[in-house]
């Protein structure tokens, strides 16, 4: 079956700190990648994108990701977080294979929690 | 301003009462799309709708309807609710299914169901 795995469910680290958010999928035909964020008590907001091209996706507040093809994988990265950061971060995968079109997976998430 | 807009924010209702959700988008978008939000278990497909009367089951179908008969509104229809479709509820939108369009998401509905 097809499905979004993100590997952590919480993490807690400090100000200035590097995050990493790893994210797989188990999809076998062509998707298209993104991650959003979810602030407390907001809907969600998209943080970056991938499609094709750069496998390197620079997006909003510093945050970008590598889609590595052969590791079905679509890990988030940020050099240095802030308090600010704090939120649930989401990676979602969309099908784009005539069976499924349409489809959108979400992962279960991750609660980044930043302490000053 | 471009927006999702979904009603009602909150809703609390008793087992067996049907209920709809509306949701209604400004950006003349094609795809829209139905969610739940469980903690764990993150997001998950309810409904899609591709363009006006094309809808079509996601992950977790069942005990919910939606219609498509205008591009702008996809409500979300729970017939008989039940204790277990207690969850917030997002809808989304985005300009096509076919490209790399991201989803556009609504402020949500929590529903609580007893």
């Amino acid at each position: 079956a097809q499905s979004v795995s993100q590997h952590n469910h919480h993490v807690i680290l400090s100000e200035a700190a590097s995050l990493e958010l790893g994210c797989n999928y188990s999809y076998g035909g062509t998707v298209n990648l993104f991650w959003y964020v979810q602030y407390p008590g907001q809907h969600l907001q998209l943080l970056l994108k991938y499609f094709s091209g750069d496998p390197l996706v620079k997006g909003i507040k510093g945050f970008e990701a590598e889609f590595i093809k052969s590791k079905f994988s679509f890990n988030l990265r940020k050099p240095s977080v802030q308090w600010s950061d704090t939120a649930e971060y989401f990676c979602a995968v969309k099908s784009m294979t005539t069976d499924s079109w349409g489809k959108f997976q979400f992962g279960a998430g991750t609660q980044v929690v930043v302490t000053p | 301003e471009a927006q999702v807009t979904q009603n009602p924010r909150y809703l609390i209702t008793v087992t067996g009462k049907k209920l709809t959700v509306t949701c209604s988008q400004n950006m003349n978008h094609e795809y829209m799309s139905w969610y739940r939000q469980d903690p764990g278990l993150g997001l998950r497909q309810i409904y899609y709708s591709m363009n006006v009367e094309v809808t079509d089951k996601g992950d977790v179908p069942e005990g919910y309807k939606v219609s498509r008969k205008e591009k702008r509104n996809f409500p979300l229809i729970l017939e008989s609710p039940s204790p277990n479709q207690t969850s917030l509820y997002f809808c989304a939108s985005s300009l096509t299914a076919l490209y790399n369009s991201p989803l556009h998401f609504g402020n949500g509905t929590r529903l609580t169901v007893t």
